[in-house]
């Protein structure tokens, strides 16, 4: 079946720009994530989403970034005002219920590029 | 929170041999560690996982083993072949459903 998905594959922006990344998680899947891999770097936890529950914003690097998920289905990643130390991979993961039960499954990511 | 430091950084080994990449925790609630394996361009992708509960898992060629009193676990591959080279993630998950990663270890299979 269709696994996680994400648009654009690559995005270059201007520095102080606004940008919006899409995730498109597996059907069925109530928990979904965002995570930020700077180059070289391991992932860093950023949003959790859970079913219709609060999402967990504690990894949320400053307040240029937010995140909502519509219809516990696609969610959007947005960046305001970038700044050049933004440009990284994001990649978002789903999973049919949250950790530990369940399985992680990522997508390919979002590269940003800030100039 | 979670920290999870993973060595070595950088690791090369001839087709055949085996690797071992070693990661360590801190937080003694953490009860789930996957092993993500991620090549160029792509999403990780989990190749193996353990639980608190069982000290070792094999699947295959790989193989987990966690030791919660010392807080780590170690991922082994064996018979390594060239589509092993990618780069491999540890990662613990605080007890919660959140999970803290280690820095990555870039695998090398020599042919």
């Amino acid at each position: 079946g269709a696994g996680v998905s994400q648009s654009p594959s690559n995005k270059v922006t201007e520095k102080g720009k606004d940008v919006e990344l899409r995730c498109d998680p597996i059907s069925g899947h109530t928990a979904l994530y965002w995570y930020r891999q700077s180059l070289g770097q391991g992932l860093e936890f950023l949003i959790y989403f859970q079913g219709n529950s609060a999402p967990d914003k504690s990894g949320l690097p400053s307040d240029r970034f937010s995140a909502e998920r519509t219809g516990g289905s696609v969610s959007t990643l947005t960046i305001q005002r970038t700044q050049q130390e933004d440009s990284a991979v994001y990649l978002c993961a789903s999973s049919l219920a949250g950790l530990p039960t369940y399985e992680q499954y990522f997508g390919p990511g979002t590269r940003l590029t800030v100039t | 929170g979670e920290n999870v430091e993973q060595h070595p950084s950088t690791l090369s080994v001839q087709e055949g041999d085996s690797a071992v990449i070693k990661c360590t925790y801190s937080d003694s609630a953490s009860n789930y560690f996957p092993w993500y394996k991620q090549e160029l361009g792509k999403g990780p992708q989990l190749i193996i996982d353990i639980r608190s509960n069982v000290g070792e898992k094999k699947d295959q060629r790989i193989a987990v083993t966690l030791n919660k009193t010392a807080k780590h676990f170690s991922l082994h591959i064996t018979e390594t072949q060239p589509e092993d080279s990618a780069v491999y993630f540890c990662a613990a998950n605080g007890g919660n459903e959140k999970l803290t990663f280690g820095t990555g270890t870039r695998l090398t299979i020599i042919p």
